[in-house]
């Protein structure tokens, strides 16, 4: 059974750069047939999706996040990673990594789903 | 803020039913798979339903998935204590500005 869990640091200065590690254990990051995400949640508040890569190093990101955002993968470590520049506190948040499956139909429509997820990892942006 | 509108709170007494809506366009939940998420006190969400009403192994037949439209709802029944949680929807949207998964505003759900 695939697990996630992240790593990094929890404490990160504004206008540094956050970088996260999530290691997947109990099958192969490059199997196929899984996406790799990065999802958060402001303290109180609802889910995000950062965006996610496939193994081969496609990447999508979220449109608000795009120039500030950089997932990463290594196939060696079984590790996909995030890099978020230039944070502020409105970037505080638990940050969360999730397999992810994707496809799109024969009708064109998008299957999208998040299992697993790690355990989330909260990163306070602060001086 | 989210493109996906769930009502902030439901609540009913325990073997009741409840069900949360998220409504959404088509742009988003009109022309894309809904999944659901739970997600209890200080823990990681988990996946409830997915491909608007397939339910992964081990979770119970409680719970069930459907959509209409440009709007989807979640439905439980038997309700526990242990339902107490945070419930959220999940799609992907085609827009160019929210291109991308998308998540609903979330639902807190209360046994009485």
């Amino acid at each position: 059974q695939v697990q996630l869990q992240e790593s990094g640091p929890g404490l990160v200065k504004p206008s540094q750069t956050l970088s996260l590690t999530c290691t997947v254990s109990g099958g192969s990051i490059s199997s196929g047939g899984y996406y790799w995400s990065w999802i958060r949640q402001h303290p109180g508040k609802g889910l995000e999706w950062i965006g996610y890569i496939y193994y081969s190093g496609s990447t999508y990101y979220n449109p608000s996040l795009k120039s500030r955002v950089t997932i990463s993968v290594d196939t060696s470590k079984n590790q996909f990673s995030l890099k978020l520049s230039s944070v502020t506190a409105a970037d505080t948040a638990v940050y969360y990594c999730a397999g992810t499956r994707g496809y799109y139909d024969s009708s064109g429509y998008r299957n999208n789903w998040f299992d697993p997820w790690g355990q989330g990892t909260l990163v306070t942006v602060s001086s | 803020q989210s493109v996906l509108t769930q009502p902030p709170s439901v609540s009913a007494a325990p073997g009741q039913k409840v069900t949360i809506s998220c409504s959404g366009s088509s742009s988003n939940i009109g022309n894309n798979y809904v999944s659901w998420y739970q997600q209890l006190p200080g823990t990681a969400p988990k996946l409830l339903i997915y491909e608007n009403n397939k339910r992964p192994s081990g979770i119970p037949d409680r719970f069930s998935g459907s959509k209409s439209g440009t709007s989807a709802t979640l439905g439980i029944t038997g309700l526990q204590t242990g339902d107490e949680a945070d419930y959220y929807c999940g799609t992907w949207d085609s827009s160019l500005s929210a291109g991308g998964e998308v998540f609903g505003t979330g639902t807190k759900v209360t046994v009485l």
